[in-house]
């Protein structure tokens, strides 16, 4: 089984819909992240938790709103969808107390198309 | 200047071949770095992390890290056609802690 999941793996959506992606996690990971990828752009950073009652914005938190609903699930909100949200968005989590530092672990993406 | 910067490739290289990929950051007080793999539409695979200077060697895979040039580097020896690939450089950023910077990745082509 999958150590972190991402539901829904792919979306079709209209501009001005709300959105919502939720990721899942068995790792029992402290720490978790929403990035998006696009292509030339690389992995940007939108937002981060470090416990359930630790949010924290990344790079490029506008337009987008996040809930840590346990340790073991993040959740990302897209409030109205705009087309140049289109992107693949990863989650991942990490464990400062084990392994490496930093060390961070994806989620197998969702692929989101807003038209 | 970006904070990690990578060539985008490709880089080919036939089967049996030494791949070398590269790295460049630029924040100093940098202390961990990674490299990760990532297939076309899939996410990103941790393959290496190093945090001292020198070389670190996993399988087929060394990772070396040069704080004083602040680059870090990758080389696949024996590459494979399933190498092919493209290899992204992350590195802990700037401010806050567990905040990873990504370059945009190398991507590497080995030919059969």
């Amino acid at each position: 089984d999958a150590d972190v999941t991402q539901t829904p793996r792919n979306r079709i959506t209209k501009t001005g819909k709300r959105i919502m992606l939720e990721c899942s996690q068995t790792k029992g990971h402290d720490r978790m992240y929403w990035y998006r990828q696009d292509p030339g752009l690389g992995l940007r950073l939108i937002y981060y938790s470090f416990d359930v009652k630790d949010i924290n914005k990344g790079e490029i938190s506008d337009g987008y709103s996040v809930s840590r609903q346990a340790q073991a699930k993040f959740s990302l909100s897209l409030e109205s969808a705009i087309p140049n949200q289109t992107a693949l968005y990863f989650c991942a989590t990490s464990d400062p107390g084990g392994g490496g530092p930093d060390e961070q672990f994806f989620g197998p993406g969702t692929r989101l198309t807003v038209l | 200047q970006k904070e990690v910067e990578q060539n985008s490739g490709p880089l080919s290289v036939p089967e049996g071949a030494i791949a070398s990929l590269n790295c460049t950051y630029s924040d100093r007080g940098s202390q961990s770095f990674f490299w990760y793999r990532q297939y076309s539409g899939k996410s990103p695979e941790l393959i290496m992390s190093i945090y001292s200077n020198g070389d670190k060697e996993d399988g087929r895979f060394t990772a070396q890290l040069n704080k004083a040039s602040q680059y870090v580097s990758l080389l696949i020896r024996d590459s494979q056609p399933s190498d092919s690939a493209t290899y992204l450089c992350a590195v802990n950023g700037p401010t806050g802690f567990q905040k990873l910077v990504f370059g945009t990745g190398t991507r590497l082509l080995v030919s059969p």
